[in-house]
């Protein structure tokens, strides 16, 4: 119940198309939903967020797409750069201060080719 | 404002010793949590603190251990390393346990001999 599955596992994408990176999580007491991008050499940096009291969010390029019945979320990265090739981590907790525990994804490398 | 500072940034040691690893949260960030990433097992969460006390724990061994102190710093100790104890170990902080963003800092890569 605390696994946050997490595909493709890889992904290479030509500059300016889509990239969309799917997770799935199975405990209904999670409460908010982060993603992580992490270059190599850094810590994870938060890139965008969501809970589950609204279906999208959309910051800049990166949207967040979520499906409360089915308990899925993903991330659209709109118009793919060079410099968005990295890894990135779907993570889920329970928020509200319950906890700090994120659960995390196994992660997705992204690669954006020009 | 500087970010989550970790030291040492790395750190090499043999099967047996134990290690600490030192973590400086965001100025006025009072809450701290430790995650070890491994390329087997991904990033997975060590444990949280706040005003000094250990409020969750993950399921690690209990050669594993943290504290934090009461400027907010934190720190996590190996002992009898093991080869598998080689990884990645992050510090987040965040404001309060009630705010929900975490932010990381770069991390000590231990690497256990």
């Amino acid at each position: 119940q605390q696994q946050v599955k997490q595909s493709p596992q890889s992904l290479i994408v030509q500059k300016g198309g889509i990239s969309i990176i799917n997770c799935a999580y199975e405990n209904t007491a999670f409460d908010y939903f982060p993603w992580y991008q992490q270059f190599p050499g850094k810590g994870p940096a938060l890139l965008i967020a969501i809970r589950p009291d609204v279906s999208e969010k959309k910051e800049g390029r990166f949207t967040i797409s979520f499906n409360k019945s089915a308990k899925q979320f993903s991330l659209h990265i709109m118009d793919s750069q060079p410099g968005d090739s990295a890894t990135y981590f779907c993570a889920a907790s329970r928020g509200g201060g319950a906890t700090n525990k994120l659960i995390f994804g196994t992660g997705t490398l992204l690669a954006v080719q020009p | 404002k500087a970010g989550v500072t970790q030291t040492p940034r790395y750190l090499i040691k043999t099967r047996g010793q134990q290690v600490t690893l030192s973590c400086s949260p965001i100025s006025g960030h009072r809450s701290v949590s430790w995650y070890q990433q491994t390329p087997g097992q991904g990033l997975q969460f060590l444990f949280e603190y706040f005003s000094e006390t250990q409020r969750n724990k993950g399921n690690f061994p209990g050669r594993f251990s943290g504290r934090q102190f009461s400027n907010s710093r934190s720190e996590m100790n190996v002992s009898t390393l093991e080869l598998g104890d080689s990884a990645l170990y992050l510090c987040a902080s965040k404001a309060q346990p009630t705010t929900d963003t975490q932010y990381f800092g770069p991390g000590t890569r231990l690497t256990v001999l």
